[in-house]
C-alpha cells in the first residue's frame, strides 16, 4: 500500500516567488493536513482539508493557501516567498474518525 | 490554548530502557500521540493513546498517561541504536478536527 507522497521533495526559490506543493494521501484518505517545520517554531499546523473544504485552519498569513481536489490529492501555495517560509512542510492523511495520521516525506523548500 | 513540552535531549546507552516525558495543558485532548523523525524523513506515526486509558503497551513501547498531572511518557525497552532519532509528543482537542499540536522533540542518542 502507497503511502503519503509529497513533491516535489526539495525546491530553492528566490524571495518574492510563489511555489506550489503536492500532497498525495494514501487510497481512501479523505483528510489531509498540512504543517510546517522549522527549527525556531518547530512543526506548526496550516490547515486541513476534508472532501476539497477547508476544515481548520493555523495561524498564517493569507500568503498560504491550500485546495483539495475530487480525488484528495491536495495542494499548498505560498505567494510572495519570503526568506522565514524556508522549511519542511509535511503533509499528512487519515481515515475519517481515524486515530492516526500518516505523514509524508515532506517538502523541504529553501528560499533565497 | 494548547501547549506541549518535552525536554530537548536524551542519551542512553543500547539494551537499556530510554523514558521520554512530555507534559500538555489543554485538559479537553482526546488523543495523545507519539511520532519518531529520522534525519531528512516525516513522521512515522509510533503510538497513540485515548485520553480516558492510563497505559498502552505496543511491544518495545509502554505509553503512560496521567490525566491528572497532564503527562505522558513513552517508554522504549532495549533500546537500539536504530531507536536514535527526535521523538515528538502531540495532542489532538476535542473540536479541532484534524489539528495537531506538537511538542518541541526530544533528541534520543544511543550510545554503544
Amino acid at each position: 500500500k502507497a503511502g503519503v507522497t509529497q513533491t516535489p521533495r526539495y525546491l530553492i526559490k528566490t524571495r518574492g516567488q510563489q511555489v506550489t506543493l503536492s500532497c498525495s494521501p494514501i487510497s481512501g484518505h479523505r483528510s489531509v493536513s498540512w504543517y510546517q517545520q522549522t527549527p525556531g517554531q518547530g512543526l506548526q499546523f496550516l490547515f486541513e482539508y476534508f472532501s476539497e473544504t477547508q476544515r481548520n485552519k493555523g495561524n498564517f498569513p493569507g500568503r498560504f493557501s491550500g485546495r483539495q481536489f475530487s480525488n484528495s490529492r491536495s495542494e499548498m501555495n505560498v505567494s510572495t516567498l519570503e526568506l522565514g517560509d524556508s522549511a519542511l512542510y509535511l503533509c499528512a492523511s487519515s481515515l475519517v474518525g481515524a486515530r492516526g495520521y500518516t505523514f509524508g516525506s515532506g517538502t523541504r523548500l529553501t528560499v533565497v | 490554548g494548547e501547549d506541549v513540552e518535552q525536554s530537548l535531549f536524551l542519551s542512553v546507552r543500547e539494551g537499556d530502557s530510554s523514558v521520554i516525558n512530555c507534559t500538555y495543558t489543554d485538559s479537553s485532548s482526546t488523543y495523545l500521540y507519539w511520532y519518531k523523525q529520522e534525519p531528512g524523513a516525516g513522521l512515522q506515526l509510533l503510538t497513540y493513546i485515548f485520553s480516558n486509558m492510563d497505559m498502552k503497551q505496543d511491544q518495545r513501547l509502554t505509553v503512560l498517561l496521567n490525566k491528572k498531572d497532564k503527562h505522558l511518557s513513552l517508554r522504549i525497552a532495549d533500546t537500539q541504536t536504530g531507536d536514535s532519532a527526535i521523538y515528538f509528543c502531540a495532542e489532538r482537542a476535542t473540536g479541532t478536527a484534524s489539528k495537531l499540536t506538537f511538542g518541541t522533540g526530544t533528541r534520543l542518542q544511543v550510545t554503544l
